[in-house]
């Protein structure tokens, strides 16, 4: 089955500053990525995703990169603010269309962004 | 839109009793649901995949008996716990994509606290 691999675990940053998350996958089948934003006491709210047959998408301050060659994709969010700190989940998924995803989730980053 | 609720927000019960917890599709339909379990600053781990008017589809080393999936219409979806005991104690969170919508992504609930005393 898929495993996806998530780093770092904790990630602090200054308000302004950026912030990258990287994660790796195993199944070169899988064709959808997801991001979410968790904040404490919530579920997860998703924030950007990609499929495979993109390299890069972007909404405002927050982008995400692909690289299918290498498994890997990233999670890049600039000039943070204190709003942003949350933990974020990346996933990954075979999707074919219609409601069956079956996501495999990494272990979180818990991003703080200090004032 | 694609607002996915779950209800309760938080229950507590006695071990050996029984707890229902509702996740609902808000503004659309949803034929697959998806039920999450998340232990404390860990990630989230599918539990099983909800179909409407069929039988859910456990992953392994989940058991079938002890959590009860029931997806009797288009916007909901139940899990029971039945017969809880303490190491039921978790956030359950569900999450849904609206039907006909090939590319919609997966929405979440916002989760539900069971802690079995």
């Amino acid at each position: 089955g898929e495993n996806v691999e998530q780093h770092p675990s904790t990630l602090s940053v200054q308000e302004g500053d950026s912030a990258v998350i990287k994660c790796t996958y195993s199944d070169s089948a899988s064709n959808y990525f997801p991001w979410y934003k968790q904040e404490l006491g919530k579920g997860p709210q998703l924030i950007i995703d990609i499929r495979s047959n993109v390299g890069e998408k972007k909404d405002q301050r927050i982008a995400v990169t692909l690289n299918k060659t290498a498994k890997h994709f990233s999670l890049h969010i600039t000039e943070t603010q204190p709003e942003d700190s949350a933990v974020y989940f990346c996933a990954a998924s075979l999707h074919s269309g219609g409601s069956n995803y079956k996501l495999t989730f990494g272990k979180g980053t818990l991003l703080t962004v200090n004032p | 839109g694609a607002v996915v609720s779950q209800h309760p927000s938080w229950v507590i019960c006695k071990s050996g009793t029984s707890v229902k917890i509702e996740c609902r599709s808000l503004d659309f339909q949803a034929t697959t649901m998806f039920w999450y379990r998340q232990f404390p600053k860990q990630s989230l781990m599918l539990m099983a995949t909800s179909n409407e008017g069929s039988k859910a589809t456990y992953e392994q080393g989940v058991e079938k008996d002890k959590f009860l999936i029931n997806h009797a219409s288009l916007t909901l979806s139940t899990l029971t716990v039945t017969s809880a005991h303490p190491e039921d104690s978790s956030f359950y969170i569900c999450s849904a994509t609206p039907a006909g919508r090939p590319n919609s992504p997966l929405h979440f609930g916002n989760g539900t606290r069971l802690t079995v005393t």
